[in-house]
């Protein structure tokens, strides 16, 4: 069956440190992936999007890779500060031609100060 | 430009009651989207639409219709209301063929619940 993991459980950590989040999926075969900030009672808000030919991006402090063979995506934000407290979330697209994304469950980051 | 709206933010509704769900977007796209998302369950594709007078199924899509009679406009309707209906609803748009690799637009979400 196809599925999307990201861990359920939060992630906590410091101030100025580097958070490191997985998305890992099986039986998808997507032509990219994007990464979207959720905070509570609002909707996802896009972040990055990664192509399966690329293997990293950046934007600011944020940098995301992509790796098809071990059908991973891994998200990194450096530096960082307790306004990243959100949840996150990965999605990919179905690849069936039309922009259909599938979302994982999303992982909750908390950055104390 | 208000983006992508959705309306009611909030409702309540009795088992085998019906109601509809209005999305609204300003920015011209072509595809737009009703999710549902449920804890621990993340974001589900209840049905899309790739253009004014289309429509299609996604994973979870039973219970619900939608329309799309126009371009800006897409409604998502409960006929017969259920308790496993209970959900925050997500409106999303996209740009759509002209650059089918494009952010989603999401609403603030809509949250349903049917006692």
């Amino acid at each position: 069956s196809q599925k999307i993991e990201q861990n359920s459980e939060a992630l906590n950590i410091q101030e100025g440190k580097t958070a490191t989040l997985t998305c890992n999926y099986t039986n998808y075969s997507p032509a990219y992936l994007q990464w979207y900030r959720q905070d509570p009672g609002r909707g996802p808000v896009f972040l990055l999007l990664i192509r399966e030919n690329e293997k990293e991006k950046r934007k600011e402090r944020l940098k995301v890779t992509f790796d098809t063979t071990l059908k991973q995506s891994l998200f990194h934000i450096t530096a960082s500060q307790p306004a990243d407290s959100a949840t996150y979330l990965c999605a990919l697209d179905e690849n069936t031609g039309f922009q259909k994304l599938v979302f994982g469950t999303g992982t909750r980051l908390l950055v104390s100060p | 430009n208000a983006g992508v709206t959705q309306t009611p933010k909030f409702r309540v509704l009795k088992t085998g009651q019906s109601m509809t769900l209005l999305c609204a977007q300003d920015m011209n796209h072509e595809y737009m989207y009703w999710y549902r998302q449920d804890p621990g369950m993340g974001l589900r594709l209840i049905h899309y639409s790739v253009g004014e007078g289309t429509t299609a199924k996604g994973e979870v899509p039973d219970g619900y219709n939608v329309s799309r009679l126009k371009k800006q406009n897409f409604l998502l309707g409960l006929e017969s209301a259920a308790p496993s209906q209970t959900s925050v609803y997500f409106c999303a748009s996209a740009l759509g063929r002209m650059q089918n690799t494009g952010e989603l637009f999401f609403g603030e979400g809509s949250r349903l619940t049917v006692l």
